[in-house]
């Protein structure tokens, strides 16, 4: 079942411009992952954040965490048009046999 | 990292057929997964795929309807049998190398099938 969601569902930037994405989550987690997802494609993983750390970064890309809020945010900054995509969130939960649960994902459309 | 290759991409498939889907990886994993993602939707886990044994499958998935084989570390297939327009999504394959927290799980590109 899914247990992440995502928020916004959908969002539309100027290119330049930062995009942010917010994820939460329920129950307790080893790790949280993003992916990106070009419309019919498969998924392209972008980062891992394990449970014990609150900030991460690669490139373009910030990822937070915060396990006491249980979520978790991604920052794409200088957005390109290339970065039209939809943005997944994936959750690793204690216990589980590396199972990923998603969240709903975020819609996000950079216009040139 | 690992590479992971599905046939067929896509396919239309004819209402009551069923089709194969095969998943290979380029090198060892221990831990291979079956997701589906209808139209619009997000993923949503089938079953984790057991080398020489059965798949686990989650709930509201059955080995009738979607049988999984793992004969090697690196190969598994997913089989949607009896097809339904219902059954029209995206099958991806993912595998995960060990299962300490950490890991990179990664994705193949997807097999698309629309049922007409």
């Amino acid at each position: 079942s899914q247990q992440g969601e995502e928020d916004p569902q959908a969002l539309s930037i100027q290119e330049g411009e930062n995009a942010t994405m917010n994820c939460s989550y329920k129950t307790s987690i080893n790790n949280l992952q993003w992916y990106r997802q070009n419309s019919g494609r498969g998924l392209v993983h972008l980062i891992l954040i394990r449970s014990n750390e609150r900030e991460k970064h690669s490139g373009r890309l910030r990822v937070t965490l915060d396990t006491s809020k249980k979520s978790s945010s991604l920052l794409i900054t200088a957005s390109r048009a290339a970065d039209t995509a939809s943005y997944f969130c994936a959750t690793d939960a204690k216990g589980s046999a590396r199972q990923l649960t998603f969240g709903s994902g975020t819609q996000l459309t950079v216009l040139p | 990292s690992a590479v992971i290759s599905q046939k067929p991409s896509r396919d239309i498939c004819q209402r009551g057929t069923s089709l194969t889907i095969q998943c290979q990886v380029d090198s060892q994993v221990t831990m291979m997964f079956w997701y589906r993602q209808q139209p619009g939707q997000s993923l949503t886990l089938i079953a984790t795929a057991n080398q020489g044994s059965e798949a686990t499958y989650e709930s509201g998935f059955v080995i009738d309807k979607f049988p999984i084989s793992r004969p090697n570390l690196t190969f598994s297939t997913l089989t949607v049998s009896n097809m339904s327009p219902e059954d029209s999504s995206i099958y991806l394959c993912s595998a995960a190398t060990g299962d300490v927290a950490g890991n990179t799980i990664y994705f193949g590109e997807g097999s698309w099938l629309t049922v007409v």
